[in-house]
């Protein structure tokens, strides 16, 4: 069955880096691409990023152009998030979802559980 | 960056039916924006339940369904049950690549 699972969140300083992984499995993860979205405490949903299924095209919301990157290791079926220069106001749960593959359109089918990221000093 | 509106909160009654929208900042919602509706309850992770405007996952109960009603998104939910209290987002795509999410209807079953 298709699994997400997303790791290395924690407490980080403001200004400071974090980097996030999803490791997923029960789907040919190189066929993908892949999404972001992270949920700030109590609030809603916000789209993050994506990357395509081979890592040649990335796109960002505004709020963390510039800041974040995507990317992924095909060989290791694993997504990252590196995260630069956080805030305050980046602190979230953030979850990794499937997207569309070579041959389906279909989006966001498959969510891992969420990793908490907290910037506070 | 595009906006997209939801009703903050509504209310059904067991059994009654009731329509959720979703609209853009940028003019009417079309099958272009590939409009996907989401439910997610406390201390879980969202679960999609239409995609591309109203199409349905094996998982999505057949009381929900997807439309486009007077240039919005909507979710219809017939036959609403004490389940189905939870909070719905509604995500647009633009351009093919950048995806805005609603803020989010609470749904409340009572």
């Amino acid at each position: 069955q298709v699994q997400l699972v997303e790791s290395g969140g924690g407490v980080v300083q403001p200004g400071r880096s974090l980097r996030l992984s999803c490791a997923a499995s029960g789907f040919i993860f190189s066929n993908y691409a892949m999404h972001w979205v992270r949920q700030a405490p109590g609030k809603g949903l916000e789209w993050v990023s994506i990357i395509s299924y081979d890592g040649s095209n990335e796109y960002y919301a505004d709020s963390v152009k510039g800041r974040f990157t995507i990317s992924r290791d095909n060989s290791k079926n694993t997504l990252y998030l590196q995260m630069n220069s956080l805030r305050a106001e980046d602190t979230a749960v953030y979850f990794c979802a499937r997207g569309s593959s070579k041959y389906a359109t279909v989006n966001f089918d498959y969510w891992g559980q969420g990793t908490l990221v907290t910037v506070s000093s | 960056q595009a906006v997209v509106t939801q009703e903050p909160s509504l209310t059904v009654s067991p059994g009654g039916t009731v329509t959720l929208t979703c609209g853009s900042s940028t003019g009417a919602v079309t099958s272009g924006h590939y409009p996907y509706w989401f439910q997610q309850k406390p201390g879980q992770a969202p679960r999609t339940l239409i995609y591309d405007t109203s199409n349905k996952h094996s998982w999505t109960p057949a009381r929900f369904s997807g439309s486009l009603l007077g240039g919005k998104a909507a979710l219809t939910l017939s036959g609403a049950q004490p389940e189905d209290e939870a909070e719905y987002y509604c995500l647009l795509s633009y351009s093919g690549a950048l995806w805005v999410f609603g803020g989010g209807t609470k749904l409340t079953v009572l």
